[in-house]
């Protein structure tokens, strides 16, 4: 699976949009990209995940760009509840089937 | 629909010691995970099982971890004897197929402190 880069931490004020970046310069054609989250003392939650389309859901919106060596999720209003570390990462059917995470950036959402 | 379920939620041990830990998956799902993750850094995978059969383990420290998932729905981890490297929360994942398309559902883990 292609490696990930995130910035490590981010700041977004309560009710702004948050946008959180993520580059996968060496993604291939076959590979998805997913997000999950983790609030404190909890395990991991999917968010969302993409082929090529900008796909969007009840929690976010996820923006890859046209050469797929990029994407920005997006929580549209963030609350003091998104308050996270978020992991941007790409799976393919080429290798392991599990998740591979990096650090993640540490999102704190401020009153 | 009910998560993944794991226990207990938190341990201590003596380094030396042993110590067991516990998962019951989503019902349905076949594949389950067994991730560790150390404080700071995100979780990395120890073993998959598909149904009752391992998948990879590529990177689970043998000569101290092992795991079972005897009759392909609950899954045990046992770690003997423990050192103070092993201090970390566990977490248990499941999902439908494991498919590179499948959603991971994670348990809340289990945090073990070793002294």
């Amino acid at each position: 699976d292609a490696k990930t880069t995130q910035p490590p931490s981010m700041d977004c004020a309560e009710g702004r949009a948050a946008n959180l970046p993520c580059n996968h310069s060496t993604i291939s054609g076959n590979e998805y990209v997913y997000w999950y989250r983790q609030i404190h003392s909890q395990g991991p939650q999917y968010i969302i995940h993409g082929l090529k389309n900008n796909e969007t859901n009840e929690m976010a919106s996820l923006i890859i760009t046209e050469d797929r060596k990029s994407s920005t999720l997006i929580l549209p209003h963030a609350t003091l509840r998104d308050t996270a570390v978020y992991y941007c990462i790409v799976r393919g059917n080429t290798g392991r089937r599990a998740l591979t995470f990096g650090s993640g950036t540490r999102l704190q959402v401020q009153p | 629909e009910a998560g993944v379920a794991q226990s207990p939620r938190y341990k201590i041990i003596e380094k030396r010691q042993s110590v067991a830990f516990w998962c019951n998956p989503i019902s349905g799902h076949a594949t389950l995970y067994w991730y560790q993750q150390i404080l700071g850094q995100g979780p990395k995978l120890l073993i998959q099982f598909q149904n009752n059969g391992v998948v990879d383990d590529s990177q689970l420290p043998k000569d101290r971890f092992s795991a079972e998932r005897l009759k392909g729905v609950d899954s045990t981890l046992k770690i003997q004897p423990a050192k103070l490297e092993d201090s970390a929360v566990y977490l248990c994942a499941s999902s439908l197929q494991g498919s590179y398309t499948d959603t991971q559902y994670f348990g809340p883990g289990t945090r073990l402190t070793v002294l």
